[in-house]
């Protein structure tokens, strides 16, 4: 059981290129979400699903987009890179029953420099 | 979601408990305690959450006060594996299967180092 892997580990991108950064969930769940963390900014997120088709806006969605087109599978796209977006980016996932959530589940994370 | 506030850092002993607090005075009723924690360079990991009743799990214990005001996370023996910062969170659950708006804030939590 791998849980959430997230690929690229490491990737450096010049300013105006594009990637999509993956995640892959192994554990049926509905819930899944993008956040980049900063140095003393904490955990922002950019965008997030509550199942696979749909995808909705997080606190900093500017620049990226995302698709979920699979259940276990959520995509991070960067169309033009801005060294602004130098950050580490974690996925994450969760599952939802009865109503409520039991906690998240993160990846490793992928750290992108854009230079 | 309401607000939390931590102290910035703690020390601990190791072998000893290490117990975390986190004032939470604008929870409302519906509202859950979460917490995590982050080694360094790793993601974020879920520890334990709580509505008003104390929990206890194989990583550790959450104590939240009778007024909901204030909760307490204890690491019964700390290891030195345990060094990481630690974020308690409050939110709702959101609702499955719905297009509730849901999202888990971090704030900047409490470094724990843990000594030999």
């Amino acid at each position: 059981n791998a849980g959430v892997t997230q690929t690229p580990k490491f990737r450096v991108l010049k300013t105006g290129q594009s990637m999509t950064l993956l995640c892959a969930q192994d554990m049926n769940h509905e819930y899944m979400y993008w956040y980049r963390q900063d140095p003393g900014m904490g955990l922002r997120l950019i965008h997030y699903s509550v199942g696979e088709g749909t995808t909705a806006k997080g606190e900093v969605p500017d620049g990226y987009n995302v698709s979920r087109l699979k259940k276990q599978n959520f995509l991070l796209g960067l169309e033009s890179a801005a060294p602004s977006q130098t950050s580490v980016y974690f996925c994450a996932s969760s599952l939802v029953l009865q109503g409520f959530d039991y906690g998240y589940t993160f990846g490793s994370g992928t750290r992108l420099t854009v230079v | 979601d309401a607000k939390t506030t931590q102290p910035t850092s703690m020390d601990c002993a190791e072998g000893r408990a290490a117990n975390l607090p986190c004032n939470h005075s604008t929870i409302s009723g519906n509202e859950y305690v979460y917490w995590y924690r982050q080694i360094h360079s790793q993601g974020p990991q879920y520890i334990i959450h709580g509505l008003k009743n104390n929990e206890t799990n194989e990583m550790a214990s959450l104590i939240i006060t009778e007024d909901r005001k204030s909760s307490t996370l204890i690491l019964p023996h700390a290891t030195l594996r345990d060094t990481a910062v630690y974020y308690c969170i409050v939110r709702v659950p959101r609702a499955a299967g719905g297009t509730s708006y849901g999202k888990l804030t971090f704030g900047q939590g409490t470094i724990l180092t843990v000594h030999p």
